[in-house]
C-alpha cells in the first residue's frame, strides 16, 4: 500500500471551513483514499473515502486531484467536537485479496479554536 | 448500542503476567481487526480474522501474543507473560464483505498498563 504525507497539526476557528491535506504520490490506480479521524482516548472513526471522484457526505467533502497524487478533506463548519487527529490511509477497496489492513501515518491533529 | 465492544476498558496488570481482551464485533460483520497503538503514533496492524479463520498475522504479534475467533463472532487476544513494551491500546474493529468498500469500524479499545 502506498504511503501517505500529512502536516502533523493544524488550527481552525469555530465555524469555519476546516481543510486537511494528505500526499499520497505513490497511490496505485486501484487504491482508494480513506479518512479516518480519533478523538482524544477513543477508537478511530470512519470519515469518508474516495477514488478519483470528488465525494460528500454527513461529515466531510474529500476532494482528490486530477493526477490522484494528492486529496483534501475538507469540514466545511469545523465544531470544538471536530478537534481530533486525522487520518488519511490509501488501500486497495476492493473486496478481493487478502490485504486488507490499514497502514495508518501519524496524521493530522486538528485544534479547532473558540 | 450495536457498535463494536471491548473488554475491560483498561487493565493494569503486573510484568509476567497473562492477560486477555476480548472484542465483540457489530454482529453482522465477518472480519474482525486487532490493532495496537502507543501514545502519539497512529495504530500499527496485529491480525485479522474473516469469520473464524485468522488469514494474516503482522511480525508484531510475538509468540507470546496470540487471538482467536473460535465461532467466527467475538474474538480474544491474549498476551502472555507481559511486558512493559505491551503497555498500549489494544484496538478491535470489524467490518464486512457484504459492504461495498470495506469500512472498518472500531471499538473504544482496551488500555493495557504493565507495572
Amino acid at each position: 500500500d502506498a504511503k501517505t504525507t500529512q502536516p502533523p497539526s493544524m488550527d481552525c476557528a469555530e465555524g469555519r471551513a476546516a481543510n486537511l491535506p494528505c500526499n499520497h504520490s505513490t497511490i496505485s490506480g486501484n487504491e482508494y483514499v480513506y479518512w479516518y479521524r480519533q478523538i482524544h482516548s477513543q477508537g478511530p472513526q470512519y470519515i469518508i473515502h474516495g477514488l478519483k471522484n470528488n465525494e460528500t457526505n454527513e461529515m466531510a467533502s474529500l476532494i482528490i486531484t486530477e493526477d490522484r497524487k494528492s486529496s483534501t478533506l475538507i469540514l466545511p463548519h469545523a465544531t470544538l467536537r471536530d478537534t481530533a487527529v486525522y487520518y488519511c490511509i490509501v488501500r486497495v477497496g476492493s473486496n478481493a485479496g487478502n490485504n486488507r489492513k490499514l497502514i495508518w501515518g501519524l496524521g493530522t491533529s486538528l485544534a479547532v479554536n473558540p | 448500542d450495536t457498535g463494536v465492544s471491548q473488554d475491560p476498558r483498561h487493565k493494569i496488570t503486573k510484568r509476567g503476567q497473562n492477560v486477555t481482551f476480548r472484542c465483540d464485533p457489530i454482529s453482522e460483520h465477518n472480519r474482525l481487526y486487532w490493532y495496537r497503538q502507543t501514545l502519539g503514533q497512529g495504530p500499527e496492524f496485529l491480525t485479522y480474522f474473516q469469520n473464524e479463520a485468522q488469514l494474516e498475522k503482522s511480525r508484531l504479534l510475538s509468540d507470546r501474543f496470540s487471538a482467536e475467533r473460535p465461532k467466527g463472532s467475538f474474538s480474544t487476544l491474549e498476551i502472555q507473560r507481559t511486558e512493559q513494551g505491551d503497555s498500549a491500546m489494544y484496538l478491535c474493529a470489524s467490518s464486512t464483505t457484504s459492504g461495498r468498500m470495506d469500512e472498518q469500524y472500531f471499538g473504544p479499545g482496551t488500555r493495557l498498563t504493565v507495572t
